[in-house]
């Protein structure tokens, strides 16, 4: 198993552009979450999905959008980039909530620098 | 929310003994304790959870005080792949995980 897969790796955009990072996952899991972290900070939760079809906002969810139109997939979008989204997005899933104790895998991140 | 308390970084010799400490002093009776650690360039790794009882798996033990108040993660042989930011955090029902800033662990050789 791949297990938590994101594309693209590294991507640097202009003020204004927009762009669209992929996950996917191999393990089946309902739940899907897309964080940032930026130097030196703990991740913080942009959006996450319960399962195909639902979406709803973390913590910082303003200048992002979220798609799940297929349960191994969940699509970030950026519609106009600012300098403050620069950052590593990372994506992460689960079988279920954490609250029964079931364990978030990550995937390796996308390193995004708004120029 | 209940928050959680951690040291900023510890040091500790290669193949010894780690104790990781968190306070949690305002945590609820059905908050879940979660410990994750992010190695460096990678997406954080999940670690161990518990309730109220320690917990044991193959990467590390989770020590939970009686009143459930803090919680120390203990690795039992740091190597220096254990080099990494080790988060804590409580986790409730329709919560979801919350990084604070976690302890930098640096391990010597």
């Amino acid at each position: 198993n791949a297990g938590v897969t994101q594309t693209p790796k590294f991507r640097v955009l202009k003020t204004g552009q927009s762009m669209t990072l992929l996950c996917a996952q191999d393990m089946n899991h309902e739940y899907m979450y897309w964080y940032r972290q930026d130097p030196g900070m703990g991740l913080r939760l942009i959006h996450y999905s319960v399962g195909e079809g639902t979406t709803a906002k973390g913590e910082v969810p303003d200048g992002y959008n979220v798609s799940r139109l297929k349960k191994q997939n969940f699509l970030l979008g950026l519609e106009s980039a600012a300098p403050s989204q620069t950052s590593v997005y990372f994506c992460a899933s689960s079988w279920a909530g954490a609250v029964v104790g079931n364990e978030q895998f990550f995937g390796p991140g996308t390193r995004l620098t708004v120029l | 929310d209940a928050k959680t308390t951690q040291p900023n970084s510890m040091e500790s010799n290669e193949e010894e003994p780690v104790h990781l400490p968190c306070n949690h002093s305002t945590i609820s009776g059905t908050d879940y304790i979660h410990w994750y650690r992010q190695l460096p360039s990678q997406g954080p790794e999940y670690v161990i959870h518990g309730l109220t009882s320690n917990v044991n798996n193959r990467m590390a033990s989770l020590a939970i005080a009686e009143d459930r108040k803090s919680s120390t993660l203990i690795l039992h042989r740091a190597t220096l792949r254990d080099a990494a930011v080790y988060y804590c955090m409580l986790i409730n029902a329709g919560n979801m995980l919350t990084f604070g800033g976690g302890t930098r662990l640096m391990v010597k050789p």
